[in-house]
């Protein structure tokens, strides 16, 4: 069963807190995503990732940074975290073909942050 | 931006038939999926359109008008576990990897 795991399910932080979220995917895609979403809003995205250390910045990338060190692995900071940065961040991963089109995205579970 | 419009509220009652539309306008459109979320989860991969024409799987049919900018989500036989909201994407080939979701529709199913 193909996996994607975020490190936490709810999260509680601090106003300027650094904060990070991690994911990790089981399936050796190239393609790795981070949104961010808020009623009304849909699915918004903040970061993507085509390749081991490369980054491309979404819709939204501001307050954030991200990091891709190995393959599996993707991590969303919030350098200081506000409270407008309170929301459910979900993180995706997909592979693309060499017609150059896209697999589905597999989601992970979400990570709820409150940030008080 | 990509515009992908989708309505935002739709209602029906079990058993029967709902069709969720999606029109978007984009360049080097490369494919639309469709994905059903429940409420506080993750969303899933229901269906892929590449092509123009309809895609049946089961309850769900997907259908896609490349010229027109158009798809829709057919539910057939409506569930009470059919009540979710479902996202429209978008993938562009020049954009290797992205999706553009729609902000979904909240379908709400009564018994």
């Amino acid at each position: 069963d193909v996996k994607v795991t975020q490190s936490s399910r709810y999260l509680v932080k601090r106003t300027g807190e650094k904060v990070f979220l991690e994911c990790v995917q089981d399936m050796d895609h190239e393609n790795m995503f981070w949104y961010r979403q808020d009623p009304g809003l849909g699915l918004r995205l903040i970061y993507f990732s085509y390749d081991v250390k490369m980054k491309e910045k979404g819709d939204i990338p501001e307050g954030y940074s991200v990091s891709r060190e190995k393959k599996e692995r993707f991590s969303l900071i919030l350098e200081s975290a506000s409270t407008n940065q309170t929301s459910m961040y979900l993180c995706a991963s997909s592979s693309t073909t060499m017609d150059r089109r896209n697999t589905e995205a597999f989601f992970g579970q979400g990570t709820r942050l409150t940030v008080v | 931006g990509q515009n992908i419009d989708q309505p935002t509220e739709m209602t029906a009652t079990e058993g029967a038939i709902v069709q969720i539309n999606c029109t978007y306008q984009t360049s080097g459109f490369n494919g639309l999926f469709w994905y059903q979320q429940h409420a506080g989860e993750a969303p899933t991969f229901l269906s892929y359109n590449v092509l123009d024409g309809l895609e049946e799987k089961g309850r769900f049919s997907s259908f896609l008008s490349r010229s027109k900018g158009y798809s829709y989500l057919l539910l057939k036989e409506l569930q009470m576990k059919d009540s979710a909201s479902y996202l429209c994407a978008v993938s562009r080939g020049s954009t290797l990897g992205r999706l553009y979701f729609g902000r979904g529709t909240q379908l709400t199913v009564w018994p």
